[in-house]
């Protein structure tokens, strides 16, 4: 298995533009999480599916910021527009959640700088 | 409630050294916890988990200390290498959705 897949691995934009970002997880798993990793505020949940539908979306920051889970191979994470405070290493996760559950796959991660 | 606090931010080691990473938790209905490892540039990986129902485990030089009532739970690395320099970051995670609350992680140095 090649695990979970992020792209793109690196992303530098402008602020005011839109930046999408991309997962395929782990075939099989019936759960994905996206996070937000920074320096001060750590390892940060953003939103996470079960099988396909959003959860919990307490995390996303505000309303710039948008997920979706079309099918149980994608999912994208959005943010329009962006701000330089958006800056951080965003990772996707998947797991089977239930009696299976053997802990988070990360992917690499996309690096985005916001300027 | 929700939260798992860990501890130190930071610690560096010599060579061939134990390093010791401590976590908290309060919610008592957690009964999953997985310890994950790090790399500069790269995602957190699944290091080792234990559940409540024994007190340790133990896989290579990576062990996981449970303490149920103190609601306690520690990484050791024993005989640790420059290689195990990461971070670290302790979770905990209960019912069926299994969504993983982080500790804060701890920045580990091993020096050669």
């Amino acid at each position: 298995d090649a695990g979970v897949i992020q792209s793109p691995r690196h992303e530098v934009t402008e602020m005011g533009q839109e930046v999408t970002l991309r997962c395929k997880p782990i075939s099989g798993h019936n759960s994905l999480f996206w996070y937000r990793q920074t320096m001060m505020r750590g390892l940060e949940l953003l939103i996470y599916f079960n099988n396909n539908v959003p959860i919990d979306d307490s995390g996303m920051p505000e309303d710039r910021f948008s997920a979706k889970m079309p099918n149980a191979s994608f999912s994208t994470l959005k943010i329009q527009p962006s701000e330089p405070r958006d800056s951080a290493v965003y990772f996707c996760a998947s797991s089977l959640a239930g009696v299976g559950f053997g802990g988070y796959t990360f992917g690499s991660g996309t690096r985005l700088t916001v300027v | 409630q929700q939260q798992v606090k860990q501890s130190p931010q930071s610690l560096i080691v010599q060579k061939g050294g134990i390093s010791i990473i401590n976590c908290a938790y309060e919610n008592t209905a957690f009964d999953y916890f997985p310890w994950y490892q790090q790399f500069p540039g790269k995602g957190p990986a699944l290091l080792i988990a234990i559940r409540p129902d024994v007190s340790e485990k133990k896989e290579g030089r990576f062990t996981i200390s449970f303490n149920k009532s103190a609601k306690q739970f520690s990484l050791h690395i024993m005989d640790s290498q420059p290689g195990d320099s990461a971070t670290y970051f302790c979770a905990a995670s209960k019912g069926s959705a299994r969504q993983l609350t982080f500790g804060s992680g701890t920045q580990l140095t091993v020096l050669p």
